[in-house]
């Protein structure tokens, strides 16, 4: 079966600008969470998306948005980049109510210059 | 809330020796605990997974670990470590099925010949 995958692999923005990143989970999968992974600073959960509903919000200010499509794949809007927003975004996905671990995707790498 | 905390940032082992990586976590409920790894400039691979059944798990790649309740610990082991084991390791707690992941800031595991 084909993995999560993520799209751009990388991105290039000026400060200031707006950033969209994509993600499409694996077939069947509903629940969709986003990870920033910033040098220094681990995973930092997100959003979680679940059933085209956001479920839960980590401790980002509202310049961090998404969505879920009725396919269940998910976009991550970053508006009013910082230059601190550089970081791998991870995306991964998983069966909703299951015990099951996340299944990453490769991230993409986004680069506020 | 729950929490992870990863002892060491680095880890240095000599090809053939025990792999340690150390992990305590904090919970208010049975938790789910994982452990993933992820190589250089890739997203994150799901070694193994703890869901209240047997407390030593086996993973991939040789790897187990050991849910300990009483000391709140779930350490990753490997008999006898390879180059190839060179990546950096995540501990990950989530208080439900559904629930969020929560991942430690990462061990980076270093193989010297």
């Amino acid at each position: 079966e084909a993995g999560v995958t993520q799209s751009p692999t990388h991105l290039i923005k000026t400060r200031g600008q707006q950033a969209t990143l994509r993600c499409s989970p694996i077939s069947g999968h509903t629940s969709v969470y986003w990870y920033q992974q910033a040098l220094g600073l681990g995973l930092q959960f997100l959003l979680w998306y679940d059933e085209g509903e956001e479920r839960n919000r980590g401790n980002f200010p509202p310049r961090f948005s998404g969505r879920q499509f009725p396919n269940y794949s998910s976009e991550l809007n970053v508006n009013a980049l910082e230059l601190d927003d550089s970081a791998l975004y991870l995306c991964a996905s998983r069966y909703t109510g299951t015990g099951k671990g996340y299944t990453f995707g490769s991230g993409t790498r986004l680069t506020v210059v | 809330a729950q929490s992870v905390t990863q002892l060491g940032s680095h880890v240095s082992v000599s090809e053939g020796a025990l792999v340690l990586l150390r992990c305590n976590y904090s919970s208010s409920v049975p938790p789910y605990l994982f452990w993933y790894v992820q190589y250089p400039n890739q997203g994150l691979q799901l070694l193994l997974k703890y869901t209240s059944a047997a407390t030593l798990v086996k993973g991939i790649n040789g790897f187990e670990a050991e849910f300990k309740k009483s000391e709140t610990s779930f350490h990753l082991t490997k008999p006898s470590a390879h180059m190839s084991d060179a990546a950096e390791y995540f501990c990950a707690v989530s208080e439900g099925r559904g629930d969020k992941i929560i991942f430690g800031k990462g061990t980076r595991l270093h193989i010297l010949p």
